[in-house]
């Protein structure tokens, strides 16, 4: 166990709507990466969080956004839900010096599914 | 084209058999981590490299950053090692952004 947890873990939400994620990093780790992974596909990387401000950022719509919070766990917001963002969402902390990371340890991840 | 490109996409072994996945990746990297996902979606890292070899239990892992590529070794496998083997790369040159291959489903059976 990776001591990195999500929640909720399943979760089902209509069109339109609005939906926060949650993840708590391991402790020590003050980075925190967000993946959306459709299924059949590969991880694809959503954005990540280095001291509480956005540090990178892979090609998702700003209706995708994020924080982090002092104590360095984060929340993923996706807004105006689409069918499309039906997915695994998957967050990995880990420790960063001078916002470089190291190893990642993944979370167990969040099932949301659109109707 | 991919950033990364992983084969085999997927690979049936008989218990025991020494297996090999190759990861190639087009992006200058600072590292790059092998991942191991389990049926039901939970992510386990395995190594992160940045050069040279690594080892743990059955599991080795090498890189070539010259040749910007990586291979995952399993020797004696078993079919507890039945999972998608993914590759994934981050930068500098990668604005902290990591890339991944779309995996290597394996199956080893008993």
């Amino acid at each position: 166990e990776t001591g990195v947890t999500q929640s909720p873990t399943h979760l089902i939400k209509t069109r339109g709507q609005q939906v926060t994620l949650r993840c708590s990093s391991q402790s020590g780790h003050n980075t925190v990466s967000w993946y959306q992974q459709a299924l059949g596909q590969g991880p694809q990387f959503i954005f990540q969080y280095y001291r509480e401000e956005e540090n990178g950022r892979g090609n998702f719509p700003p209706r995708f956004s994020g924080l982090q919070f002092p104590n360095y766990s984060s929340e993923l917001n996706v807004n105006a839900l689409e069918l499309d963002d039906s997915a695994l969402y998957l967050c990995a902390s880990s420790r960063s010096t001078s916002g470089i990371s190291y190893e990642q340890y993944f979370g167990p991840g969040t099932r949301l599914t659109v109707t | 084209k991919n950033e990364v490109e992983q084969s085999p996409q997927n690979l049936t072994a008989q218990e025991g058999e020494f297996i090999t996945i190759n990861c190639s990746y087009s992006v200058g990297i600072s590292a790059l981590h092998w991942l191991q996902q389990h049926p039901g979606g939970g992510i386990v890292s395995l190594f992160m490299l940045s050069s040279g070899k690594k080892k743990h239990g059955r599991l080795i892992a090498t890189i070539n950053i010259q040749e910007k590529h990586s291979s995952l070794h399993i020797t004696a496998s078993h079919p507890r090692d039945s999972a998608v083997y993914i590759c994934a790369v981050q930068g500098p040159n990668t604005g902290n952004q990591f890339y991944f291959g779309t995996g290597t489903s394996l199956t080893v059976i008993p």
